[in-house]
């Protein structure tokens, strides 16, 4: 059975924290993502990496950066946490086929 | 400018009723469409796909249609039932290998008993 597990369900920090989301997947797939979900604007590409070492910006890249030394791994790091990184994030890998299989997210909340 | 429009954040229908959710985008050159389905606190999950050279794919209660020449899609699902409470999510991509993929905002679905 696929598996996208993220490391956290709900995550809280302060403003100024660097934060690190790690997301790993058990399916081989060279392609991971990570998204965020904010109400009324759906799912938002961050950043995507399509091979261990390679990563490319999404629709909203700005606050984030990401690492993928492993294929299995895929971490999304917020440099300096703001509130305005308040929000579900979502992790998803995708075979080259088509699709994508998503972690069940975490909440993350800036304070 | 979203490039991917679900125009009815909230749907209400009956249990045993038909369930209609609409999705309309603005790019031509899109491929590929997929409908996820997510509870609270949880990722989404993959529902149904169709490619563009189709007008048409069914999977149990769940059907997706798509017009290309109105750039509308929709999902059917047929009988409703109270598990299918939910947000919708309409997923658009260029082509069909899996990367970028622009969802749109969402509709929530609740099925009443």
């Amino acid at each position: 059975d696929v598996k996208v597990t993220q490391s956290s369900r709900y995550l809280v920090k302060r403003t100024g924290e660097k934060v690190f989301l790690e997301c790993v997947q058990d399916m081989d797939h060279e392609n991971m993502f990570w998204y965020r979900q904010d109400p009324g604007l759906g799912l938002r590409l961050i950043y995507f990496s399509y091979d261990v070492k390679m990563k490319e910006k999404g629709d909203i890249p700005e606050g984030y950066s990401v690492s993928r030394e492993k294929k299995e791994r895929f971490s999304l790091i917020l440099e300096s946490a703001s509130t305005n990184q308040t929000s579900m994030y979502l992790c998803a890998s995708s075979p080259p086929t088509w699709g994508a299989f998503f972690g069940q997210g975490t909440r993350l909340t800036v304070v | 400018d979203q490039q991917v429009k679900q125009n009815s954040p909230s749907l209400s229908v009956q249990e045993g009723r038909i369930s209609i959710l609409n999705c309309d985008y603005t790019n031509s050159m899109f491929d590929y469409f997929l409908w996820y389905k997510k509870y609270p606190a949880e990722g989404p999950t993959f529902l149904i796909s169709i490619s563009s050279i189709k007008d048409k794919n069914e999977d149990g209660r769940f059907t997706v249609f798509l017009n290309k020449s109105a750039k509308h899609l929709s999902l059917h699902i047929v009988p409703s039932q109270p598990g299918d409470s939910a947000v919708y999510f309409c997923a658009a991509s260029l082509d069909n290998y899996g990367q970028n993929f622009v969802f749109g905002p969402g509709t929530r679905l609740s099925v009443l008993p």
